[in-house]
């Protein structure tokens, strides 16, 4: 247990729609990234927040967007869904003090886009 | 820019055989951290093991162990008398540290080798 959750388990959507992931830290986890895992990849970076403001993305367009919250809890937005946004979403958390980068996953969110 | 090689996409071994997972990366940092995770059927990434780049020194923990070479870039891991529920997903990941640079410390992560345990 990482004692990281994210909701929902899975979700479909079609293309074009928006759509909202959650995560939520344990208390204390100030800085908490998210992955895109692609079956049969590698996750890959996101973007990660660090006191509820973005300091650093991974290659992925405007469209994906983040908010992270004053109670540990975390959002991953993406808008104008495409095919390719299929995956699974994943948000790794680091406690306050860690500066070795130990990152904590939580279980995903599994999206699907028709 | 970073990269992790695992040039291994699948590896099967019957059980109690012992099976190596290569993990090649690349950095032009001089402090980095090299991870490994092990991802069950169930899609939680499960923290096994972090090196940093000063620390070349092996490490054992059970049946798993780790061989780090900076001369050769690798960060091999090695399951003795392996068992069926060490089938999984392994990855390799690397990381630069948040204070170098300025900027976020993203894990880069390897393809992943999928590796199947016969009993």
């Amino acid at each position: 247990e990482t004692g990281v959750t994210q909701s929902p388990t899975h979700l479909i959507k079609t293309r074009g729609q928006q759509v909202t992931l959650r995560c939520s830290s344990q208390s204390g986890h100030n800085t908490v990234s998210w992955y895109q895992q692609a079956l049969g990849q590698g996750p890959q970076f996101i973007f990660q927040y660090y006191r509820e403001e973005e300091n650093g993305r991974g290659n992925f367009p405007p469209r994906f967007s983040g908010l992270q919250f004053p109670n540990y809890s975390s959002e991953l937005n993406v808008n104008a869904l495409e095919l390719d946004d299929s995956a699974l979403y994943l948000c790794a958390s680091r406690p306050r003090g860690r500066t070795y980068n130990e990152q904590f996953f939580g279980p995903g969110t599994r999206l699907t886009v028709l | 820019a970073q990269k992790v090689t695992q040039a291994q996409t699948e590896i099967s071994v019957v059980e109690k055989e012992d099976v190596t997972l290569d993990c090649v990366y690349e950095t032009r940092d001089t402090t980095y951290y090299l991870f490994w995770y092990k991802q069950p059927p169930s899609g939680e990434l499960v923290f096994l093991i972090r090196r940093n780049s000063f620390d070349e020194q092996n490490e054992i923990s059970g049946r798993y162990s780790w061989n780090f070479q900076k001369s050769t870039s690798s960060f091999n891991f090695t399951i003795t008398a392996s068992q069926v529920v060490d089938s999984a997903v392994y990855f390799c990941a690397l990381s630069v540290p948040m204070y170098s640079g300025g900027g976020a410390d993203g894990l880069t992560f390897g393809k992943g080798t999928h590796l199947i345990i016969q009993p």
